[in-house]
């Protein structure tokens, strides 16, 4: 069974902090997506990541594809309270043809 | 492009009676996948079709059900609902059949009491 762990489950921070959230897995993907979801509202997709060793940046935002291609990591600077959400991570199996989520990680930034 | 649209957006149902929840994809999308999210348990995938075929199947019971029509909308249903099926269900579209970028819908908020 394939599995994605998130790490950390919960992250409470001050605005302005820096914070890095990681999803890792022992199977391999064919690309990584990750996305945030507010409350009561559907998964957004922020982005895709493909090649082992890819990084993309969003605004504030950094996500790095492991060479392996079996992690992952959002990167955060200099967080704000609209990044206040529920980051989603998701596996695209090309063998299983299925999307395989982590558990999530829930942010919470203060003013 | 319109995006993926779920109705109803909110239901109050009471247990024992079934319900039906409708997805329509983003516009040349062919797979449609439905997911199951509570606090708990995180993101449970329940099933996904392409072109009116069932791909793949989640660990759901048979009270859970769908089916997709040829203009690749799609429907869920529940029969005999419980209070555990209480959730946010969310509908996801894709281009290809094989997992690939997921655009989800807003969600229905399914209340069981």
């Amino acid at each position: 069974t394939q599995l994605l762990e998130q790490s950390p489950q919960f992250l409470s921070i001050q605005e302005g902090e820096n914070l890095t959230v990681y999803c890792n897995s022992s199977s391999v993907f064919s690309s990584l997506q990750w996305y945030r979801q507010e409350p009561g509202e559907g998964p957004v997709l922020l982005v895709t990541v493909v090649t082992g060793g890819e990084v993309k940046k969003l605004k504030r935002l950094t996500f790095q594809f492991g060479d392996a291609r079996k992690d992952s990591s959002l990167h955060i600077t200099a967080a704000q309270p609209g990044d206040t959400g529920l980051y989603l991570c998701a596996g695209a199996s090309s063998n299983t043809g299925k999307l395989i989520f982590g558990q999530g990680t829930t942010l919470q930034v203060k003013p | 492009k319109a995006g993926v649209t779920q109705t109803p957006r909110y239901l109050i149902k009471t247990r024992g009676q079934q319900v039906t929840l409708s997805c329509s994809p983003i516009s040349g999308h062919r797979s449609v996948s439905w997911y199951q999210q509570t606090p708990g348990q995180g993101l449970q995938f329940l099933f996904e079709y392409f072109s009116e075929t069932q791909r793949n199947k989640g660990n759901f019971p048979g009270r859970f059900s769908g089916r997709q029509f040829s203009n690749s909308r799609s429907e869920m249903n529940v029969s005999t609902l419980e209070l555990g099926d209480s959730a946010l269900y969310l509908c996801a579209s894709s281009l290809e059949d094989r997992a690939t970028e997921a655009f989800f819908g807003q969600g229905t908020r399914l209340t069981v009491v």
